[in-house]
């Protein structure tokens, strides 16, 4: 079992449609959790950093952490074809310093 | 601020020649500093990390090595390339107080 399990998609979905992308980890001893954006052929770009359970809302963007069943997600609110791009989950424990990708969710806003 | 840099963007290289990818940080002192390889559809590859000067972890036995002359300067290297060596390479890191990871544009590489 990988440690991250992230859907690749591709998902596609109509411009103003709310998105929800998921990851599921398996260890536990993970204590924060991130999500990045990636456009293609660019370096991807830290959207969100949490360590608690619940939700971290900025902008159009929510994460919710759900460490009780080791479940991640982010929510795009009011889709624009701008946010088309590949979407990663990472997750760590503090004092690693390795951490832990998802594959990423290839992500289609259609005007 | 903290940045990254990292070059070349793009390179085209003949079978059996060197590699030299570099990348800097800026803003901040004794960060980690990581290569990572993404191929399409197969996600980030950790290839080599470092925790200080001329202290490299290598995660995959390949073709390549790393090298930390500097607290914020890390390179991938190669004496001969491969077919296989082509993909997108990530310069990456973590500033030394925090937990975030933070990503260069990437260097795209193809083998010919």
């Amino acid at each position: 079992q990988k440690e991250v399990e992230q859907d690749p998609g591709p998902l596609s979905v109509p411009e103003g449609a709310i998105v929800s992308l998921n990851c599921t980890y398996s260890n536990s001893a993970f204590q924060y959790f991130m999500w990045y954006r990636q456009y293609s052929r660019k370096g991807p770009e830290l959207l969100m950093y949490t360590y608690s359970s619940g939700n971290k809302e900025d902008g159009r963007f929510t994460a919710q952490v759900d460490k009780s069943s080791k479940y991640i997600s982010l929510f795009i609110r009011d889709s624009q074809p701008s946010d088309s791009a590949t979407y990663l989950c990472v997750v760590n424990n503090f004092g690693n310093e390795k951490l832990t990708f998802g594959t990423g969710t290839r992500l289609t806003i259609i005007p | 601020s903290q940045t990254i840099h990292q070059w070349p963007a793009t390179l085209v290289q003949p079978v059996g020649s060197p590699l030299s990818l570099e990348c800097t940080v800026e803003g901040t002192s004794n960060p980690n500093l990581y290569w990572y390889r993404q191929a399409a559809g197969r996600g980030l590859q950790l290839l080599f990390y470092s925790v200080g000067i001329g202290q490299i972890s290598s995660e995959v036995p390949q073709n390549l090595s790393a090298s930390r002359p500097q607290d914020r300067q890390f390179i991938l290297s190669s004496k001969k390339l491969l077919l296989s060596d082509s993909g997108f390479y990530l310069c990456a890191y973590t500033p030394n107080s925090g937990n975030t990871i933070y990503f260069g544009e990437g260097s795209w590489l193809t083998v010919v």
